[in-house]
């Protein structure tokens, strides 16, 4: 079953802008994990963060978590042509493995 | 360090012939998964094995499918017999388990893309 869901489905945008992905899960979550998929390849993990903390950043990336909204969003600074992807949060709740939602498609155009 | 190796890249058949795919995890992951991705399910997790052992096979849709993992560092998923609507991308992905969250990361194979005529 879908845990998170991406919003939007499709983003398009274009370089230098800023990009935003927004993630709602239901159940309560030992970590949430941000994953980027080109097309034809395998996902590609990109940043985890753990239930008790709020913030994270890497590179252009910036992470936030929410535990009371049950959300998070996953921020890209300056795009680049080379971020557009789908991206994909994915949950892990006790003993259960990852389940990931059904991805935001990001449009960077140069 | 070489990634999850999958095997074929592509793979053709006809419905009723049977289509085994090959994974390779990676060395000293005891963690290994099996997902199938279409445009109208997403990424759907089939099964995950825990130091060789099945663990969750819920997502297997129908006894067409099957998946072994002899031993760590190889692992196939069967279809027999194959159908149409098994066309889609498989992909296999494997981590460390029990490390705690911050082990938690799965690696993906770059997947067999299955098209069943």
């Amino acid at each position: 079953s879908q845990q998170g869901e991406e919003d939007p489905q499709a983003l398009s945008i274009q370089e230098g802008e800023n990009a935003t992905m927004n993630c709602s899960y239901k159940t309560s979550i030992n970590n949430l994990q941000w994953y980027r998929q080109n097309s034809g390849r395998g996902l590609v993990h990109l940043i985890l963060i753990r239930s008790n903390e709020r913030e994270k950043h890497s590179g252009r990336l910036r992470v936030t978590l929410d535990t009371s909204k049950k959300s998070s969003s996953l921020l890209i600074t300056a795009s680049r042509a080379a971020d557009t992807a789908s991206y994909f949060c994915a949950t892990r709740s006790g003993n259960t493995p990852l389940v990931f939602g059904k991805g935001t498609r990001l449009s960077v155009i140069a | 360090d070489a990634g999850v190796i999958q095997s074929p890249r592509h793979e053709v058949t006809e419905m009723g012939q049977e289509v085994t795919l090959r994974c390779k995890p990676i060395s000293g992951h005891n963690s290994l998964f099996w997902y199938r991705q279409t445009m109208m399910r997403g990424l759907e997790l089939l099964i995950y094995f825990n130091n060789n052992v099945p663990i969750d096979d819920s997502g297997m849709p129908e006894d067409r499918f099957s998946a072994k993992m002899p031993n760590a560092s190889f692992s196939t998923l069967k279809i027999q017999p194959s159908e149409p609507r098994d066309s889609a991308v498989y992909f296999c992905a494997s981590s460390l388990a029990g490390g705690g969250p911050s082990t938690d990361t799965q690696y993906f194979g770059p997947g067999t893309r299955l098209t069943v005529l």
